[in-house]
């Protein structure tokens, strides 16, 4: 059984700050690592799909990293926005995503 | 194109009756999937589709939640009976073909609430 989890559970930032969360999941029998984005009401929203340790991946503002030998990625976001307030999950497995609880993420304008 | 759409965005039903959540996944999409977000964790894997037969059901909850995709499109997730502990949203996934790489989109989801 896989258990992925997420630091902070919560977080508020001021708009123009840069932030950055965690997920963490057990190294063994890696296969790949989802970043989704999840607005209120609306459908979660693929962000980044990872596979290979040491992987860098960017969309705009947003980047992500993955370190599959210790089992995290970080997920980074460069000069929040109001936009990007929402809940940020990541999720690992194969045809059967293990989802953390999320980080949600509140941008103060 | 469309996306994943789920039918109805909320339902609010008493504790013992029947409900049922649609789900119309992406038009080509084999792969179909069904996740339960309780409050406060993270969507929980309940059902996995490839065409029209349940692949892996391993985690549905208990004998009242069944699921069906009888013609390999639309799918349907049934609750009997159904409790107070049941309340959740309901996210339907479908994706091109059997996961591993292969990007699960989701849909909306339904937020389920039982009194």
């Amino acid at each position: 059984i896989l258990n992925v989890e997420q630091s902070p559970q919560s977080l508020h930032v001021q708009e123009g700050d840069s932030t950055n969360f965690t997920c963490s999941f057990p190294s063994s029998n890696f296969y790949a690592l989802h970043w989704y984005r999840w607005e209120t009401a609306k459908s979660p929203e693929a962000l980044f799909v990872m596979t290979l340790n040491g992987d860098e991946k960017k969309k705009g503002r947003i980047s992500a990293t993955l370190n599959t030998k210790e089992g995290y990625s970080y997920l980074y976001i460069k000069g929040s926005q109001p936009e990007d307030s929402a809940t940020y999950l990541c999720a690992t497995g194969t045809y059967k995503y293990i989802f953390g609880t999320g980080t949600r993420l509140k941008v103060l304008a | 194109g469309a996306g994943v759409s789920q039918t109805p965005s909320n339902k609010v039903t008493e504790k013992g009756k029947y409900v049922e959540l649609r789900c119309d996944p992406i038009s080509g999409h084999t792969a179909l999937y069904w996740y339960r977000q309780s409050l406060g964790q993270g969507p929980e894997f309940l059902i996995y589709f490839q065409g029209t037969g349940a692949a892996d059901d391993s985690g549905l909850p208990n004998d009242r939640f069944f699921a069906v995709r009888p013609e390999g499109s639309v799918s349907t997730l049934k609750i009997q009976r159904t409790e107070r502990g049941d309340s959740a949203v309901y996210l339907c996934a479908s994706s091109l073909n059997q996961g591993g790489m292969n990007e699960q989109f989701f849909g909306p989801g339904t937020r389920l609430t039982v009194l």
